[in-house]
């Protein structure tokens, strides 16, 4: 069965606290891995789309990496704008409209 | 770019009325629309997947006499929620996807419905 386990289901950081994220993945066939970042009260902002094991992206303070297991969020002396809940999810190759699995979220506070 | 808006941001209405939320993208075309719903400190649930012009796949679960969507242009999809009861106070968020090879969803600012 398709699943997306992220962790730590929540996590506190010191202003200029770097940190990593995780979003592991089991799927058959994997199309792309996408991030999103939610805050409170508002719709999913995209962040970053992964496709390959070997793939990085970066946005400002925020570098996504991909491998066949599982994708890691690293922040990197993150601020208190960084705070709000890092959703990841999956998409398969084959049917289903090519819809997105969901993980649960990490939800961020960063201190200042 | 890749910008998705919804209306209204929130409603409350009455126990048996009817409500109406639009999604919309202003500056793609968005060939696939998709309806979630939201609950407290929880992630996404997806509801339905709606092709322009098709009529809209539901999720196991969710009533589609319930629920009605449309999505009558590459523009605009619809999200009636007929004779709303308190459980369906929920978040309300629409995504988008456009005919790039990316499939990336974008998302809408979600409204909120509470129903007393």
């Amino acid at each position: 069965e398709d699943q997306v386990t992220q962790s730590p289901e929540a996590l506190r950081l010191q202003e200029g606290e770097s940190s990593s994220l995780n979003c592991s993945y089991t799927v058959s066939g994997l199309r792309g891995l996408f991030w999103y970042r939610q805050d409170p009260g508002k719709g999913p902002e995209f962040l970053f789309t992964l496709y390959s094991a070997g793939e990085e992206k970066e946005k400002e303070r925020l570098k996504a990496t991909l491998t066949k297991k599982e994708s890691f969020l690293h922040i990197t002396a993150p601020k208190p704008e960084d705070s709000a809940t890092y959703l990841c999810a999956v998409q398969r190759y084959a049917g289903n409209n090519r819809k997105l699995i969901w993980g649960l979220g990490t939800s961020l506070a960063v201190n200042p | 770019g890749a910008v998705v808006s919804q209306h209204p941001s929130r409603v409350i209405c009455k126990s048996g009325t009817s409500v109406k939320i639009e999604c919309r993208s202003l500056d793609f075309q968005a060939t696939t629309m998709f309806w979630y719903r939201q609950f407290p400190k929880q992630s996404l649930m997806l509801m339905a997947t709606s092709n322009e012009g098709s009529k809209a796949t539901y999720e196991q679960g969710v009533e589609k006499d319930k629920f009605l969507i449309n999505h009558a242009s590459l523009t605009l999809s619809t999200l009636t929620v007929t004779s709303a009861h308190p459980e369906d106070s929920s978040f309300y968020i629409c995504s988008a996807r456009g005919h790039s090879s990316t499939d990336t969803q974008y998302f809408g600012p979600g409204t909120r419905l509470t129903v007393l």
